[in-house]
Parts: structure tokens; sequence; C-alpha cells
């Protein structure tokens, strides 16, 4: 099993709507969650960080988190064509000294 | 600011050449990190500085060389590398310790040995 894992995609949304991305981690311990958006070619641009149980919007993003379930997701409100991108599930591991593990990503294409 | 710098942008090295790539950060993070990224992958850690200290060895060859001068500068010394080292290097800051941890990246070194 995949430390955290992420549908690959391509995940095809129509303009205006919303994109759900899921991510899924292993490690109960974990304490921090985020996700990375990736144009090709690009580095990763952090949009959002969560750390608890619940909902955090900001702005057209959502992070929702369950620690339960070990499940944490994103959602894409009003999505426009400069949406389209990898978005990487990042999952701060507490073992060790910790590090970040990163979900292979979701490649996202809006469709206008 | 948010922002990390990295140069040079784009490097293409032989195999027995001798390089670095470089990294800045001015955010007062205390953690820096270098990644190598292959194309249509995650980021893969490669190292990890701590109070300019190096923390995290993920088994890297040791043609890579990290060094990290001062909080603020990180450097990755090449050497004798190898085609399938061809890559995106990606520096990134955070501020260490537990906590928040985000890390902000640079826009990376795309690099091609040939």
């Amino acid at each position: 099993q995949k430390e955290v894992e992420q549908n690959s995609g391509p995940l095809s949304v129509p303009e205006g709507a919303i994109a759900s991305l899921n991510c899924t981690y292993s490690d109960r311990v974990s304490q921090s969650f985020f996700w990375y958006r990736q144009y090709s070619g690009k580095s990763p641009e952090l949009i959002m960080s969560i750390y608890s149980n619940g909902d955090k919007e900001d702005g057209r993003f959502t992070a929702q988190l369950n620690k339960a379930s070990q499940y944490v997701s994103l959602l894409i409100r009003d999505s426009q064509p400069s949406d389209s991108a990898t978005y990487l599930c990042a999952v701060f591991r507490v073992r060790g000294w910790g590090k970040f593990q990163f979900g292979a990503g979701t490649q996202v294409v809006v469709t206008p | 600011d948010t922002e990390v710098t990295q140069t040079p942008k784009h490097l293409v090295m032989g195999m027995t050449n001798k390089k670095s790539l470089k990294c800045e950060q001015h955010m007062g993070h205390r953690a820096m990190y270098w990644y190598k990224q292959k194309a249509k992958k995650p980021p893969e850690l490669m190292f990890v500085y701590s109070y300019e200290k190096l923390s995290i060895n993920e088994s890297v060859p040791s043609r890579f060389s990290p060094e990290c001068p001062n909080s603020s500068l990180l450097n990755l010394h090449l050497h004798a590398l190898q085609p399938e080292d061809s890559a995106l290097y990606l520096c990134a800051s955070s501020q260490p310790g537990q906590g928040a941890r985000e890390q902000y990246f640079g826009p990376g070194t795309r690099l091609t040995v040939t």
C-alpha cells in the first residue's frame, strides 16, 4: 500500500463546475496535510494546508480533512481553464525526523 | 516575501563535468530541502538541512553533494553524473520543528546530463 494515494486522472471538469480531488494516507500519526498545484514544467505551488478535522476554505478552494478515515480532499469551485494542472497531495509524517510524503498527483483538465 | 530562488534555470552538463546548483531563501526558514523530480512523477526527497546541519540523506549517490553555507543558502554540487540524473531539481524551505510545516518551492533547475 502506498503511503499517500491519489487518483492519477486525468480528471476532466467543465468550466464553472466543481472539481473534487481525493487523497488517502496510510500513517495514522500524520499531522499536517497540504495541496500543491503544479503546472507542466513548473515547480509545485502551495495552495492549501490543513491540520484539523473539518473544512478549510480559501477563495475557490476548500480542503477537507477526516483523520479517522485518513482522507483529505480538495474542492475547486467555479473551475477555470487556468486550474488545469497536476494537484499534489502531501502529508507530513511525524515518524523519525519527519518529512513530506507526496502522492503521485491528480491531473485536472478544465474544458471550456 | 515567500520567495525561494534557484540558479541556474537550465543546466546542460557532460558526465565528466563538475557543476553546482544554488538555492537562496529570505523567509527566515531554518529547514531547506533538495528534491529531484522526473517527468510525471512527484518530487522525491534527496536531502534535508535543519539549522544548517544535514538531517536527512535519502541514500542519494555520492555524485550529489549538498552544502548549506548559512541559513539562507543551499548548494548541490554535481560530479560525474549519469544521463538518468537528468531531471528537475527543486529546492524548498520551511520552518523546522513541530507544528506547521508548509514547504515553499523554488522554480527549479532543469538539468540535462549528456
